[in-house]
């Protein structure tokens, strides 16, 4: 089983839907969870960090249910520009921080 | 202010050559990774250095895999008697160093083996 496993999708939405990603990970010492943006042969950056209490930015909201193991991702109004693929990553429990990332979602929105 | 960089862009070699890879970290970043990256697939930790020492290799897949951070600073990952396995995008990122600090990412090396 994979440390952290994400849905690869495609996931295709016409814009201005509403879109969930969901990712489960199997440490349950895990310290610190993100969700980061990767375009089409690009880097990864930064979107957001998550939380237990949530956190919002503007039309994406993250959320960590620790009990579960289980992190989200909700973006509203989707435009065609969200179009990406989202990687859930958590750190390892050891002292490196080290990123394990799923395998990443792919969203593309349509006009 | 200026990102994490890393040369070449994109490496072209054959089977059984030796590779360099640099990575420039974001100045006063202490903590240094590498990440590899197959297409299809999330990035796979490699190794990561705190200051100059390797804190965590347990990701390298062998020892034809080595990195080092004299300065700490640049890091420079070098790959031996390569193989078409490694063909991938090799990705560095830092960090501050301080707890789990965000990462920043490099835009990363492809490397094609032939």
């Amino acid at each position: 089983r994979k440390e952290v496993e994400q849905d690869p999708g495609p996931f295709n939405v016409p814009e201005g839907a509403t879109v969930a990603f969901n990712c489960t990970y199997s440490n349950s010492a895990s310290q610190s969870f993100f969700w980061y943006r990767q375009d089409c042969r690009k880097e990864p950056k930064l979107l957001m960090s998550v939380y237990s209490s949530g956190n919002e930015d503007g039309r994406f909201t993250a959320q960590l249910n620790r009990a579960s193991q289980y992190i989200s991702l909700l973006i509203r109004d989707s435009k065609l520009s969200d179009s990406a693929t989202y990687l859930c990553v958590v750190t390892a429990t050891s002292g490196t921080y080290k990123y394990i990332f799923g395998t990443g979602t792919r969203l593309k929105v349509l006009a | 202010g200026a990102g994490v960089s890393q040369t070449p862009s994109n490496k072209v070699t054959e089977k059984g050559k030796y590779v360099e890879l640099r990575c420039d970290p974001i100045s006063g970043h202490t903590a240094l990774y590498w990440y590899r990256q197959s297409l299809g697939q999330g990035p796979e930790f490699l190794i990561y250095f705190q200051g100059t020492g390797a804190a965590d290799d347990s990701g390298l897949p062998n020892d034809r895999f080595f990195a080092v951070r004299p300065e700490g600073s640049v890091s420079t990952l070098k790959i031996q008697r390569t193989e078409r396995g490694d063909s991938a995008v090799y990705l560095c990122a830092s960090s501050r160093g301080v707890s789990a600090d965000t990462q920043y990412f490099g835009p990363g090396t492809r490397l094609t083996v032939l």
